[in-house]
């Protein structure tokens, strides 16, 4: 139990376009669903935190703007990332939480933004 | 400002070892403690998480609950070259985050 997927895996795109980025809980009910990055050799940073059917809270530094979040049901949250360069290039990992344990959270297999 | 902290290593353990690996974190008033292995390029993956003070054992690992000392460890036992991964320590400050500390490398070698 507790599968999180994510789509695309890895994703290639030109400087200035938008891409999305779909977190599914696939055998539980997210309540809470949470948007990491991380860079090469760092650690996960929290980007946003976001429950069914309110908006978003992102955390300070993150700007809410260029990183859409829209968390529409309780098995789906999605990540846009507009108008992209090459510094968003970056590994998108999301988790959610939910069910039983609440605070548990599972993370989906990540996402490779790489913007040319 | 509340701080998870790990040693970042390497940990460097032959196989059929125990592997050690150890947490502080700074907030007295957190709840709910977690591992979690990544593997290079991998998402991070749910070892297994302790609320109480005291071990709780599963399979091969045992995690190790401090509050007083706000300390958590997680033991690895007959440790295997596939255990090599970064793990990462968790904690629940409230507010439905974790904050992660920055992963031990562990090194198992055959």
């Amino acid at each position: 139990g507790a599968v999180v997927s994510q789509h695309p895996s890895w994703v290639i795109c030109k400087s200035g376009t938008s891409v999305k980025i779909e977190c599914r809980s696939l055998d539980f009910q997210a309540t809470t669903m949470f948007w990491y990055r991380q860079f090469p050799k760092q650690s996960l940073m929290l980007m946003a935190t976001s429950n069914e059917g309110s908006k978003a809270t992102y955390e300070q530094g993150v700007e809410k703007d260029k990183f859409l979040i829209n968390h529409a049901s309780l098995t789906l949250s999605t990540l846009t990332v507009t108008s992209a360069h090459p510094e968003d290039s970056s590994f998108y990992i999301c988790s959610a939480s939910g069910g039983g344990q609440t605070d548990t959270q599972y993370f989906g297999p990540g996402t490779r933004l790489t913007v040319l | 400002q509340k701080e998870v902290e790990q040693n970042s290593g390497p940990l460097s353990v032959p196989e059929g070892a125990i592997a050690s690996l150890n947490c502080t974190y700074s907030d007295r008033g957190s709840q709910s403690f977690f591992w979690y292995r990544q593997y290079s390029g991998k998402s991070p993956e749910l070892i297994m998480s302790i609320y109480s003070n005291g071990d709780k054992e599963d399979g091969r690992f045992t995690a190790q609950l401090n509050k007083a000392s706000q300390y958590v460890s997680l033991l690895i036992r007959d440790s295997q070259p596939s255990d090599s991964a970064t793990y990462l320590c968790a904690v629940n400050t409230g507010f439905q985050k974790l904050v992660f500390g920055t992963g031990t490398r562990l090194l198992v070698s055959p």
